[in-house]
């Protein structure tokens, strides 16, 4: 079945630092989608990409799904405090009949002030 | 709009127990989804439903049983609770699986 991994699982930045989480789905996607999760909470939509090479803005954060639909990251640029939580990218693949989103395993991120 | 709703928040079980995990959602959105999550694995699709009437097994779906019988709710059923079943579990609804999913608060489900 598909696998969707996602590196690295944890990192640790000193506030104002960038991050880049990295995921990687063993199949072709027709879209992805990031998510975030911060501690005690529950998982909420940041961002979906559907084109080959798109590249979105969100403020600090800028998304990337490569060229080949079959891999995405995520940085954020300058890390603030409120930046804390897991990152889950979520893919769905370009195969006939899939109706299901796959999740990585996701990346936690702690910023230290 | 309350949007996603669950219940409990949080429940305690014993193993050999059943119990119904309840998820509503006021979007009048097509698919609805339950997933469970656990430490270091993600979150991990247990069964989804694509309309009222209509579901389909995910990818952990042993011990669980679903009916999507409105559009609104989406009861997920542990039939005989084991305590592999220990997790968080999260409902969410999404006008189609191309869009995004909005997500439940959550249940913590501990099984003894």
């Amino acid at each position: 079945g598909q696998q969707v991994m996602q590196i690295p699982q944890y990192q640790h930045v000193q506030e104002g630092e960038d991050f880049t989480t990295y995921c990687n789905s063993s199949t072709t996607l027709s879209n992805i989608q990031w998510y975030k999760q911060r501690p005690g909470g529950h998982p909420v939509f940041l961002i979906q990409l559907v084109k080959s090479g798109e590249v979105k803005k969100q403020k600090r954060l800028t998304f990337q799904f490569g060229e080949a639909k079959k891999n995405s990251s995520l940085h954020i640029t300058a890390t603030q405090t409120t930046d804390v939580g897991t990152y889950f990218c979520a893919g769905e693949d370009s195969g006939a009949g899939s109706y299901q989103l796959t999740f990585g395993k996701g990346t936690k991120l702690s910023v230290i002030p | 709009n309350a949007g996603v709703t669950q219940t409990p928040k949080f429940q305690v079980l014993k193993t050999g127990q059943s119990m119904t995990l309840q998820c509503a959602q006021d979007m009048n959105h097509e698919y609805m989804s339950w997933y469970r999550q656990d430490p270091g694995m993600g979150l991990r699709l247990i069964h989804y439903s694509v309309g009222a009437g209509i579901t389909d097994q995910g990818e952990v779906p042993n011990g669980y049983n679903v009916s999507r019988s409105t559009t609104e709710d989406f009861p997920l059923r542990l039939l005989s609770a084991a305590p592999s079943q220990t997790s968080v579990y999260f409902c969410a609804s999404s006008p189609g699986l191309h869009y995004e999913q909005y997500f439940g608060p959550g249940t913590r489900l501990t099984v003894t």
